[in-house]
């Protein structure tokens, strides 16, 4: 089954300890998004990749970064966690290019803890 | 401009009953309303939308209704079963080439009760 798949499911890292969450997807959509959702909130957009270009939300932390090497995988990067940045981060995908918001795609999201 | 307001916060339906969810926005560039549903520990998935030329839209038991004039829209879960209980988030977007992103309200978390 076509799906979007995020790795690992919990990550616990330390304060301040840089930490790499990873996505990957086979439905061959060219838009990738990250999404941190906090407890009982809403996901809230931290960026997202149409091919290769990147998109960065204005309020996005400096701390938060992205990597896509190919269609296929995405990576968010965490440089220097804090105890705020414990949270569910999800992956999404779509299609993209011409005028209609395309269904967006959600994997099962990675819960970061911050100890 | 970019809010959407979602009410209630939770919500406690009785097994059969009929599950109501409002969502209100003020950007009236928005044309694109999809309604997500989030079990524990799972990614949002896409339940149904609706774009605002038209004024419902029904799939099984689940029936958007929107209001263009009072920027309102509502999702309606008839016959609730404790299956439904679940995180229900609805968003909106602005379509256009470009624009993806989609501005969520918090949540109602529905309990259905046997």
């Amino acid at each position: 089954d076509a799906m979007v798949i995020q790795n690992p499911r919990y990550q616990v890292t330390q304060f301040g300890k840089p930490v790499t969450l990873s996505c990957s997807q086979t439905l061959n959509h060219n838009v990738m998004y990250w999404y941190q959702q906090k407890s009982s909130q809403a996901p809230k957009l931290l960026f997202h990749y149409y091919d290769k270009d990147f998109n960065n939300e204005a309020d996005t932390p400096d701390n938060f970064q992205s990597r896509r090497p190919n269609t296929s995988f995405c990576f968010l990067d965490i440089r220097s966690p804090g105890l705020g940045d414990a949270a569910m981060y999800l992956c999404a995908t779509s299609r993209g290019g011409g005028t209609l918001p395309y269904e967006q795609y959600f994997g099962p999201g990675t819960r970061l803890t911050v100890t | 401009q970019q809010q959407v307001k979602q009410s209630p916060q939770s919500l406690i339906v009785q097994k059969g009953g009929i599950s109501i969810i409002n969502c209100a926005y003020e950007n009236t560039a928005f044309d694109y309303f999809p309604w997500y549903q989030q079990f524990p520990g799972k990614g949002p998935a896409l339940l149904i939308a609706i774009r605002p030329d038209v004024s419902e839209k029904k799939e099984g038991r689940f029936t958007i209704s929107f209001n263009k004039s009072a920027k309102q829209f509502s999702l309606h879960i008839m016959d609730s079963q404790p299956g439904d209980s679940a995180t229900y988030f609805c968003a909106a977007s602005v379509s256009g080439a470009g624009s993806y992103q989609l501005t969520f309200g918090k949540g109602t978390k529905l309990s259905v009760i046997p």
